[in-house]
């Protein structure tokens, strides 16, 4: 079974400020790894997803996020944050056998930029 | 163009009392799935089926159950909502089941009273 950690509940960052949401996961499969962006009262929107090649993957809004194999990890970052970036984050995986394909999710980072 | 649309949006029932929440999708996918999300909590999936195959998740109450008359519909009835069952609920397609895309729904929040 695969399993997510997001390892910050809150991130508050100033407006054009860098930002890094961490991810961890586990899995005894290989995997597939994305990052949602989920807005107040809205569903999920996927920012970017990696699922083979190259490590670091870009994606919608000026985000990025980079694969790390041997530390089980896949962070997301943006170098320039904006308000309209203040939403909720969730990291989830994927296995990539048939039986483990189930989407997981981790308990998500709130980010709040301020001005 | 929205192409998960979930209605309603906002939902009010009373304890107890049957109430079916509704998707629909406009991308011909195969897949649909239904999450609940408690406040603060990431999406816990329910269920999903594939074409017409349900699949259960083994620590779904009974109390929730799925329907899916045809490709582009998806309905969740909770027979008998209970305080605990108050959240948002969140309907997602794919066009596959690995490596693709989820594209979710606007989400029904939904309260007992």
């Amino acid at each position: 079974a695969q399993s997510v950690t997001q390892l910050d509940s809150q991130v508050p960052v100033f407006e054009e400020a860098p930002v890094e949401l961490r991810c961890n996961y586990s899995s005894s499969v290989s995997v597939y790894l994305f990052w949602y962006v989920q807005y107040p009262n809205q569903g999920l929107q996927l920012l970017l997803k990696y699922l083979s090649g190259s490590t670091l993957v870009k994606g919608i809004n000026g985000f990025e996020a980079e694969f790390n194999k041997s530390q089980t990890s896949f962070h997301l970052r943006k170098p320039s944050v904006h308000i309209s970036d203040t939403a909720e984050y969730f990291c989830a995986v994927s296995g990539s056998n048939q039986g483990a394909q189930k989407l997981v999710f981790g308990q998500g980072t709130r980010l709040t930029i301020n001005p | 163009d929205a192409m998960v649309i979930q209605n309603p949006r906002y939902q009010v029932t009373q304890f107890g009392k049957p109430v079916t929440l509704s998707c629909s999708q406009t991308l011909n996918h195969n897949v649909m799935y239904w999450y609940q999300q408690k406040s603060s909590q990431a999406p816990k999936l329910l269920f999903h089926y594939y074409d017409k195959d349900f699949n259960n998740e083994a620590d779904t109450p009974d109390n929730f159950q799925s329907r899916r008359p045809n490709t582009s519909f998806c309905f969740l009835d909770i027979r008998s909502p209970g305080l605990g069952d108050a959240a948002m609920y969140l309907c997602a397609t794919s066009r596959g089941v690995l490596n693709t895309e989820a594209f979710f729904g606007q989400g029904t929040r939904l309260t007992v009273v």
